[in-house]
């Protein structure tokens, strides 16, 4: 079966430091992958996706990137965290369009 | 294009029914249902793919009507463990992204 790991749970950042999440699943090959953040009470608001090796999208223009090295790795990194980038971040992967996402337990990042 | 969810919130007692509905403005391919519970993450409980189709996952259901744009979720006879925010998220047809709502806070009581 298909399992998908997040770390870490929770972060507390000071602003300007650099940042690094990563995402992994397993049991599946060449899945989609996404990065979502959500502010309190909000909704999940689509950062990054990509559908291969180094193919990454991004839907929201900021101090944010992301990387896929490897097939089903995914990595979300900052190299200056501002007070604005506080929220709950939440990978998810999923098999193509006809099928819903899995995610991650997600991180809990505040940025102080 | 965000979908637009309705009600924002609503409380039940168990053993009571309740519709979430998800509309959009943009013709869609695909709307999908999930439940997050708090401070959890999200749980994925159907897709409704183009083609007016209607699904069923226990005691809960949806149904898609591409032609409004809207989609619909039904849960039935309500249990304490269907608490937690429902959130709806749609794929247009002219794209590939998944976009959600705001979400639908439901909570059931004794």
């Amino acid at each position: 079966s298909q399992t998908i790991h997040q770390w870490p749970a929770t972060l507390v950042q000071p602003v300007g430091s650099p940042l690094s999440l990563e995402c992994t699943v397993e049991g599946t090959s060449n899945p989609n992958l996404y990065w979502y953040r959500q502010a309190a009470g909000r909704g999940l608001q689509l950062l990054f996706y990509s559908v291969g090796i180094g193919q990454i999208s991004s839907e929201v223009p900021q101090n944010l990137s992301a990387s896929r090295p490897q097939d089903r790795q995914f990595i979300l990194s900052s190299k200056k965290l501002l007070l604005s980038d506080s929220g709950f971040y939440l990978c998810a992967w999923s098999k193509g369009q006809r099928y819903g996402y899995t995610f991650g337990s997600g991180t809990r990042l505040t940025v102080v | 294009q965000q979908p637009v969810q309705s009600p924002q919130a609503v409380i039940l007692r168990e053993g009571e029914d309740a519709v979430i509905n998800c509309s959009s403005s943009k013709a869609l391919y695909s709307v999908h249902w999930y439940r997050q519970k708090h401070g959890e993450a999200p749980v994925f409980l159907m897709i409704l793919l183009k083609g007016g189709e209607q699904k069923g996952h226990e005691k809960i259901s949806a149904s898609f009507n591409e032609k409004k744009q809207q989609s619909s979720l039904y849960l039935t006879a309500s249990q304490l463990s269907y608490s937690g925010t429902y959130f709806c998220g749609t794929v247009e047809t002219s794209g590939s992204r998944l976009t959600f709502g705001e979400g639908t806070q439901l909570t059931v009581n004794p």
